[in-house]
């Protein structure tokens, strides 16, 4: 089965730094493309971050290029996004997904964790 | 950037209504690229249909898109209890990737 468990969201203050992490299990994590999606409370979706799988290409949304970095360790299957400057318009729920297949044709996302709430806030 | 505008806001229905929800891009979109979710309070949401028209593992057949260009449609033929939430577009033709809106579908 597959399960993506994300952690690290908390409150933290504007200009501030949070690592998110997201664990990977129950399918061959370094053969897919792994995404950061957020969602504002009440708002909705927002894609901010792809990597490739293995890792050595990555994009970013305009709202987020320049302080986030998306990571990845195949070895101990596990993504990341190292957010910094963080900003109240950050406030949001983030998701890690999984791309549906290995190629252009599966950039949608078939698999979400449950989220991590991350609150920016003085 | 592409933006997806997605019609109505708000869908009011009755169980075994058929609803009709709409998504149309600012730019055209190849159909390959267009996907839809549902999402229920509380809960991430859950791939429904890829590429269009493909309906993802597990979905039932009540669940249809259908559209090319910049004029997509996802159908569902007779509304069940659990049916009821939200519905968003997705296009992963051009980065950004981007969402539509949302659709909330009601219960009259």
């Amino acid at each position: 089965e597959v399960q993506l468990l994300e952690s690290g969201g908390g409150l933290v203050q504007p200009g501030g730094s949070l690592r998110l992490s997201c664990a990977a299990s129950g399918f061959t994590f370094s053969t897919y493309a792994m995404n950061w999606v957020r969602q504002a409370p009440g708002k909705g979706l927002e894609w901010i971050s792809v990597i490739s799988s293995s890792g050595d290409s990555t994009n970013y949304g305009d709202s987020v290029k320049g302080r986030f970095t998306i990571s990845r360790d195949n070895s101990k299957n596990t993504l990341y996004l190292q957010m910094n400057g963080l900003r109240a318009e950050d406030t949001a729920v983030y998701y890690c997904a999984k791309h549906l297949f290995d190629n252009s044709r599966g950039r949608c996302f078939d698999y979400w964790g449950q989220g991590t709430l991350v609150t920016v806030s003085s | 950037e592409i933006v997806l505008t997605q019609s109505p806001g708000t869908l009011s229905l009755s169980p075994g209504e058929r609803a009709t929800l709409s998504c149309r891009a600012s730019q055209s979109v190849s159909s390959t690229y267009l996907a839809w979710y549902q999402q229920k309070p509380g809960q991430a949401p859950r791939l429904l249909i890829y590429g269009s028209f493909n309906r993802a593992t597990g979905i039932p057949d009540r669940f249809s898109g259908s559209g090319s260009g910049t004029d997509f449609t996802l159908t569902i033929s007779r509304l069940e209890p659990e049916d009821f939430a939200v519905y968003y577009c997705h296009q992963y033709d051009s980065s950004p990737w981007t969402f539509g809106q949302g659709t909330k579908v009601e219960i009259k």
